[in-house]
């Protein structure tokens, strides 16, 4: 039972470049999250999915595109990245879309855009 | 979702027990309060939650003041592994969007040898 896991660890990027973020989970929830993460900033949502076949915006989805592809994989898509995109990315998922469930997160992705 | 205020940081000994502080006191009827962590470059990791009884897990325990106004986590045997950000939140049930998390700065709690 791995829980959460994110591919890549650490990704470095130049500006206008794109790639895919993975995340994926084993513990057959329902909902998944990514946020990132800056310095002083604390986490800031980009997009969630509440079950499978369903994406919604978060606080910060400007940049970023999201598929829900199965029940357990949710990747986070950067199609021209930008230097304010460099942060650490983490990917959640919970049971329930409740705010009282669990969340339950992956390491993270490094993402440094030049 | 109530405020919450906490310490910027504490330290305490290994082996000890260590008490982190938190502060809710606008804190409604309907919410709970929500322990997490986060240690150095991870991601964040549930803890313990409550409402108004006090809980423990193998991880901590919670202790809440009887008006909910305040509660305090226990690591009860302290290792350099818990130097961690200690984040309480308190939130209400909420679907969607409004599910996100949403962590304030937290405690540092440093573990000494």
């Amino acid at each position: 039972n791995a829980g959460v896991t994110q591919t890549p660890k650490f990704q470095v990027l130049k500006t206008g470049q794109s790639m895919t973020l993975q995340c994926a989970q084993d513990m057959n929830h329902n909902s998944m999250y990514w946020y990132r993460q800056d310095p002083g900033m604390g986490l800031r949502l980009i997009y969630y999915s509440a079950s499978e076949g369903t994406t919604d915006k978060g606080e910060v989805p400007n940049g970023y595109n999201v598929s829900r592809l199965n029940k357990r994989e949710f990747s986070l898509r950067l199609e021209s990245a930008a230097p304010s995109q460099t942060s650490v990315y983490f990917c959640a998922s919970s049971r329930t879309g409740f705010s009282t469930d669990t969340q339950y997160f992956g390491p993270g992705t490094r993402l440094t855009v030049l | 979702d109530a405020k919450t205020t906490q310490p910027p940081s504490m330290d305490c000994a290994e082996g000890r027990a260590a008490n982190l502080p938190c502060n809710h006191s606008t804190i409604s009827g309907n919410e709970y309060v929500y322990w997490y962590r986060q240690i150095h470059s991870q991601g964040p990791q549930y803890i313990i939650h409550g409402l108004k009884n006090n809980e423990t897990n193998e991880m901590a325990s919670l202790i809440i003041t009887e008006d909910r106004k305040s509660s305090t986590l226990i690591l009860p045997h302290a290792t350099l592994r818990d130097t961690a950000v200690y984040y309480c939140i308190v939130r209400v049930s909420f679907t969607g969007a409004n599910s996100k998390l949403t962590f304030g700065k937290g405690i540092t709690l440093s573990v000494r040898p």
